[in-house]
């Protein structure tokens, strides 16, 4: 069964500290997504990237930044956490092509104190 | 820019009823439109997808939509819905071919009453 996986479900970040969310998938997908959803808001749009090394500012890129080193993982790093940050995660993958849409992962509760 | 609203933010239905969870969009040009579930704690999971040809689309767990252009609408509709079926649905749309990025709508949470 093809799947996006992300590597923690639950995670609890002081403010100030660094954080690495990642994000792997075994489908050979072109394209990967980083969205934070937060109640109300629906999902928003963190970064994307199309190629490995190419990345792509989404609708709320401040305090994020991402890695794509190989085509098969995606990164997202929050260089210095703060507490509106606390949000759900969430990394998808899509082929490109013909719009066939996203696979999404599991998502990644992260809480900032 | 493209954008997406769900009027419904909760909707309650009994089992058994049936459903229709309502979705508009705002795009420039042929829109790819999505429908997605949620459950509790999960990643999300698309129901069905519309690119072209017939407007009414057929997806998973007895669901399907009915793209109206005129309307500018995709509701999502179920016959007979299921204790299951209870969930966050997202309604999205984008460009398709060449550029997957989505545009999400902010979701309708669905309870299903005995």
């Amino acid at each position: 069964d093809v799947k996006v996986t992300q590597s923690s479900r639950y995670l609890v970040k002081r403010t100030g500290e660094k954080v690495f969310l990642e994000c792997v998938q075994d489908m050979d997908h072109e394209n990967m997504f980083w969205y934070r959803q937060d109640p109300g808001l629906g999902l928003r749009l963190i970064y994307f990237s199309y190629d490995v090394k190419m990345k792509e500012k989404g609708d709320i890129p401040e305090g994020y930044s991402v890695s794509r080193e190989k085509k098969e993982r995606f990164s997202l790093i929050l260089e210095s956490a703060s507490t509106n940050q606390t949000s759900m995660y969430l990394c998808a993958s899509s082929s490109g092509g013909q719009g066939g849409g996203y696979t999404f992962g599991s998502g990644t509760r992260l809480t900032v104190v | 820019a493209q954008s997406v609203t769900q009027p419904d933010i909760h909707i309650t239905v009994s089992e058994g009823a049936s459903l229709e969870l309502r979705c508009n969009y705002s795009y420039g040009a042929t829109p790819y439109l999505f429908w997605y579930v949620q459950s509790p704690g999960q990643g999300l999971q698309l129901l069905l997808k519309y690119f072209s040809g017939d407007t009414l689309v057929q997806g998973i767990k007895g669901f399907e939509a009915e793209f109206k252009r005129s309307q500018s609408s995709f509701n999502l509709r179920k016959a007979s819905v299921h204790w299951s079926d209870a969930a966050e649905y997202f309604c999205a749309v984008g460009p398709g071919f060449g550029n997957e990025k989505l545009t999400f709508g902010t979701g309708t949470r669905l309870t299903i009453i005995p």
